[in-house]
């Protein structure tokens, strides 16, 4: 599976945006980006995910690079109730485990 | 509204017990269900992955008769962490994937587990 490099801890002013970025050089052309994040003692809750085209839905919106080695999730108005790790996981669309890489702790400053 | 359900969310257990973790799908059926578990202050690690029917594929190092899984209907798996010890003391989390929905996968709230 491909990894990913994430800086360990992030801090964002509230209301404005979070801009959380990913590593993942060694993606293949059959992985798909997904992002999780886990708010403290809660399990993984699922964000957004894609394969090469940018992503929105309510939650964040997910922008990948054309060569696709990184991506970047971006929550456009951070509230405090943002403030979790986020994990950036990279699997094929045809396997099924998730490998866990180290994530990035935001803090929403208020 | 949740997709998954786990239960317990938090026990407590002597040294030498056995404890019994479910997991269920709600509203859809789950071929296949994940176990993880995670340390304080650390990222999740993927366990094992329970086949309906069949039996769970585990990852490398983890024992697969110290941590029994029983996935026997669509709905529903079961981790058993038999003659748990205080290392055996974690968070242990379970997914699944919702087939059609883009290969998503969600997660229970996690059970956390405190073997004194």
């Amino acid at each position: 599976d491909a990894k990913t490099t994430q800086p360990p801890s992030m801090d964002c002013a509230e209301g404005r945006a979070a801009n959380l970025p990913c590593n993942h050089s060694t993606i293949s052309g059959n992985e798909y980006v997904y992002w999780y994040r886990q708010i403290h003692s809660q399990g993984p809750q699922y964000i957004i995910h894609g394969l090469k085209n940018n992503e929105t839905n309510e939650m964040a919106s997910l922008i990948i690079t054309e060569d696709r080695k990184s991506s970047t999730l971006i929550l456009p108005h951070a509230t405090l109730r943002d403030t979790a790790v986020y994990y950036c996981i990279v699997r094929p669309n045809t396997g099924n485990q998730f490998y866990f890489g180290t994530g990035t702790s935001l803090t929403v400053i208020p | 509204g949740a997709v998954v359900s786990q239960h317990p969310s938090w026990v407590i257990c002597k040294s030498g017990t056995s404890v019994k973790i479910e997991c269920r799908s709600l509203d859809f059926q789950a071929t296949t269900m994940f176990w993880y578990r995670q340390f304080p202050k650390q990222s999740l690690m993927l366990m094992a992955t329970s086949n309906e029917g069949s039996k769970a594929t585990y990852e490398q190092g983890v024992e697969k008769d110290k941590f029994l899984i029983n996935h026997a209907s669509l709905t529903l798996s079961t981790l058993t962490v038999t003659s748990a010890h205080p290392e055996d003391s974690s968070f242990y989390i379970c997914s699944v994937i919702r087939l059609g929905k883009k290969n998503i996968q969600y997660f229970g709230a996690g059970t956390r587990l405190s073997v004194l």
